[in-house]
């Protein structure tokens, strides 16, 4: 168990309105990323923080913003959900050491109606 | 950008049957790890592979960095190996980048 933690596990919420999900670590790990899974494309990266206040983007961060105030915290935001931002969310931590092997949180599935 | 092709997609075997999974990788990289997913979704860590062999239990994965592919070896499969098999691959600007997975399904 790597210490960490998604919420909501999951929600369903109507086009337009704002989402916010949390991902939670208590392993002091350096980077954190939001992944979404979809059928047909496997993981794709969203975001990423490689330190407080730092991030950037990935390959479909298009709609998605994220934020980064506190080592253990990193916050994904759906400004104005759409229908295809329906998906499995994953967050991800690495970086202990000089390690940068991955460990996953247990996703959060959202959809749009 | 770097591309990450598995192969092959899906894979039916039998209770007891070895596989083997390849992952081929398009540039050089920095890091390689193969994931499992199982059917509740769960994502584990198998192996963290830049290079070189290792193995646990049943398991083994080589990486071959310098030729630019990675294989995961199954042996005696049990149904509890069912699922999706990923391989990830972290690039020159450290950017994780995954593959679209070989799905395995273990017949009793």
């Amino acid at each position: 168990d790597a210490g960490i933690t998604q919420s909501p596990r999951h929600k369903v919420t109507e086009t337009g309105t704002p989402v916010t999900l949390r991902c939670h670590q208590t392993e002091n790990h350096r980077y954190m990323y939001w992944y979404r899974q979809d059928p047909g494309h496997g993981l794709r990266l969203i975001h990423y923080s490689y330190g407080v206040k730092d991030t950037d983007k990935g390959e479909v961060s298009d709609g998605y913003s994220v934020s980064r105030s506190k080592t253990e915290d990193f916050l994904l935001t759906l400004e104005s959900a759409t229908s295809s931002q329906t998906s499995v969310y994953f967050c991800a931590i690495s970086g202990v050491g000089s390690s940068y092997e991955q460990y996953f949180g247990p996703g959060t599935r959202l959809t749009v109606t | 950008g770097i591309q990450v092709e598995q192969s092959p997609p899906d894979l039916i075997l039998q209770e007891g049957a070895n596989s083997t999974l390849r992952c081929n990788f398009s540039d050089s990289v920095n890091n390689l790890q193969w994931f499992h997913q199982n059917p509740w979704g769960q994502l584990i860590n198998l192996f963290y592979i830049p290079s070189g062999t290792k193995q646990n239990g049943r398991l083994s994965a080589t990486t071959v960095a310098t030729e630019r592919y990675s294989l995961l070896y199954i042996s005696s499969s049990q149904t509890t190996d069912s699922g999706v098999y990923f391989c990830a691959v972290q690039n020159r600007d450290d950017k994780i980048i995954f593959g679209k997975g070989t799905r395995l399904h273990i017949l009793p």
